[in-house]
């Protein structure tokens, strides 16, 4: 198996403009999960999904952030309007069972001026 | 909420120097505690998960053991490609199925 697959692997971006984030999970992996890490605050949670259902999102910071699944083997982060601030490393991971810990992706590093 | 908290944030040994990084969690109720290894420019790497207080496992020169209130993690005479940060997180019996992670111990093992 390739593993979680993002891309793009660096997206530099004017403030303002739309972001788009990818994500192919692993096969068979009913759990996918989308995580911003920075500097300052780690590895935060922002949204996971079951069975292509969102199922928690209380982790998106703003209405600027949108995610979808529409099938069980693709996953979008958009940022509209991006903003200076969203700079940060985004990473995918998927699980067949969180109880058995999570694969991550090589993630996405975002870089909004 | 939940709350996991590493220590210390940077160590820097020489190589074969042991030592133990440490992990303090506050959860409502523990379903597994997690330890991963990143590299720069990588996703985290699954190392391993631990249930319930007095586990433990092994993997080459490490070893994580786990109490009601920390987890550990033991690095035995270690080698310059240990070198990475070390995340722990937990799964918690919130309902969520979420980790949360701390966030890290920087390890620099010198030659």
């Amino acid at each position: 198996d390739a593993g979680v697959i993002q891309s793009p692997r660096h997206e530099v971006t004017e403030m303002g403009q739309e972001v788009t984030l990818r994500c192919k999970p692993i096969s068979g992996h009913d759990y996918l999960f989308w995580y911003r890490q920075t500097m300052m605050r780690g590895l935060e949670l922002l949204i996971y999904f079951n069975n292509n259902v969102p199922i928690d999102d209380s982790g998106m910071p703003e209405d600027r952030f949108s995610a979808k699944m529409p099938n069980a083997s693709f996953s979008t982060l958009k940022i509209q309007p991006s903003e200076p601030r969203d700079s940060a490393v985004y990473f995918c991971a998927s699980s067949f069972s969180p109880s058995y810990g999570y694969t991550f992706g090589s993630g996405t590093r975002l870089t909004v001026v | 909420e939940d709350q996991v908290t590493q220590s210390p944030e940077a160590l820097r040994l020489q190589e074969g120097e042991s030592s133990s990084l440490n992990c303090s969690y506050t959860v409502s109720g523990l379903r597994g505690l997690f330890w991963y290894r990143q590299d720069p420019g990588k996703g985290p790497e699954f190392l391993f998960t631990l249930y319930s207080a007095g586990e433990e496992k092994e993997k080459e020169r490490l070893k994580a053991t786990l109490t009601k209130k920390e987890s550990f993690l033991h690095i035995t005479a270690p080698k310059p490609e240990d070198s990475a940060t070390y995340l722990c997180a937990v799964h918690s019996g919130g309902g969520a199925d979420g980790l949360t992670f701390g966030k890290g111990t920087h390890l620099i093992i010198q030659p």
